[in-house]
Formats: structure tokens, sequence, C-alpha cells
């Protein structure tokens, strides 16, 4: 089955130690977004890309980064996770021509 | 700034009642507009959508939601819950001026009574 396949699921961290989580996508979607979900809110988009073409949203980080190395895979790179940056992120794909998005099951991050 | 409002954070309701989920928006230009509901364990995934035409949209598992305009609506329907039903319900906003950024709302959570 097409899908959007986040590894790890489960990440721990410490304190300012750089963290990277993957995505990949076998529905070969033009738009590859990445969401951070805290407990009991919204989940909120950091960026996406529109095949390489980079939207950082105004109020993301600079902590946060992002790669896209080809259609499959994206990366949300961490560079100095701290406490508040324990969430959910959530991984998702719509194709080029709707914004109907698929989601990857998540990657729950901890900071220690 | 678009935001999206969801009036209930939880609903627990008995086998066959009726549901209907709120949900407004701030926006005013054109609007995509969705439904997503995540099971217990599982990922997010699409109950229904709605970008023009018929402002009552049907969706799957029996549920539809209906978009009025004049008050940036977009509430969801069913009319006999089932236990399955038991999830976190999300609505979900596309502003066709802006891209495929989506906002969605803090979410609902649906607890059915068997």
């Amino acid at each position: 089955d097409a899908m959007v396949i986040q590894n790890p699921r489960y990440q721990v961290t410490q304190f300012g130690k750089p963290v990277t989580l993957s995505c990949s996508q076998t529905l070969n979607h033009n738009v590859m977004y990445w969401y951070q979900q805290k407990s009991s809110q919204a989940p909120k988009l950091l960026f996406h890309y529109y095949d390489k073409d980079f939207n950082n949203e105004a109020d993301t980080p600079d902590n946060f980064q992002s790669r896209r190395p080809n259609t499959s895979f994206c990366f949300l790179d961490i560079r100095s996770p701290g406490l508040g940056d324990a969430a959910m992120y959530l991984c998702a794909t719509s194709s080029g021509s709707t914004y109907e998005q698929y989601f990857g099951p998540g990657t729950r991050l901890t900071v220690t | 700034a678009q935001s999206v409002s969801q009036h209930n954070h939880h609903v627990i309701l008995s086998e066959a009642a009726s549901l209907e989920l709120g949900c407004n928006y701030s926006y005013g230009g054109t609007v995509n507009l969705f439904w997503y509901v995540q099971y217990p364990g599982q990922h997010l995934q699409l109950l229904l959508k709605y970008f023009s035409g018929d402002p009552l949209v049907k969706g799957i598992k029996g549920f539809e939601a209906e978009f009025i305009k004049s008050k940036f609506s977009f509430n969801l329907r069913k009319p006999s819950v089932q236990w399955s039903d038991t999830a976190e319900y999300f609505c979900a906003v596309n502003a066709r001026t802006g891209g495929f950024k989506t906002i969605f709302g803090a979410g609902t959570r649906l607890f059915v009574k068997a």
C-alpha cells in the first residue's frame, strides 16, 4: 500500500543534542509537510516543500531545519533541542493538484 | 491571522446518539475545508473535504459536513454514532490564496459508550 512512513516512532534526545527525524513516502506526491503537535493542541505547520521549493512558516524557530534530497524523503533537523521541543512530529504529503493530506504515524520526541 | 475553532474539546455520547461537532474559521476568502480523524493508535486520515459545489458533503462511515459560508462554519454530523467512531476529530482549512498551508483546529475527542 502507498503510504507515508516516519522513523523512528519514538525518539529520546538530550537537551541540546542534535536530532534528525525522517519521513519517506511511496505516493510520489509533490508536497511534503512537517507539523509539530503538542498535547491537546492543533498540529502546527513548521514548513513544507513543493518539489524542491522550501516554504518556512514565519514563526518556525531557527532551531528547526529541513532537507528534501529527493521526492521520496524529507528530514526534520532540530539543531539544539530544548525541553519545549518535546512533541509529536507529523509528516504529511499531498499532490500538487489537491490539498488533502496523507499523514504518517508521527514521531514522538522526548527531550531529557 | 487565520484560525480554526472547534467548540468542543471532549464529547461523550452513547451509541445511536446523533453527533454534531462545530468548526468555525476566520478567513474571508475562498477556502478548502477538511475534517480529519485519528482513531486510537492510528495516524490522521481524511474523513471528508469540501472544495466547491454542494455545501453538504458526504464522507466515509456515514459522516457528513455542511459548509455555511455566511457563518464561516463547517460542522461535522453523523445521525447515529457507533462505538467504533471513538476518535479525535480535526477540522482544517486551506485558504486558496495561501498555497498549500493548512490550519488545523485543536481537535475534538469523541468517546462513544457501548
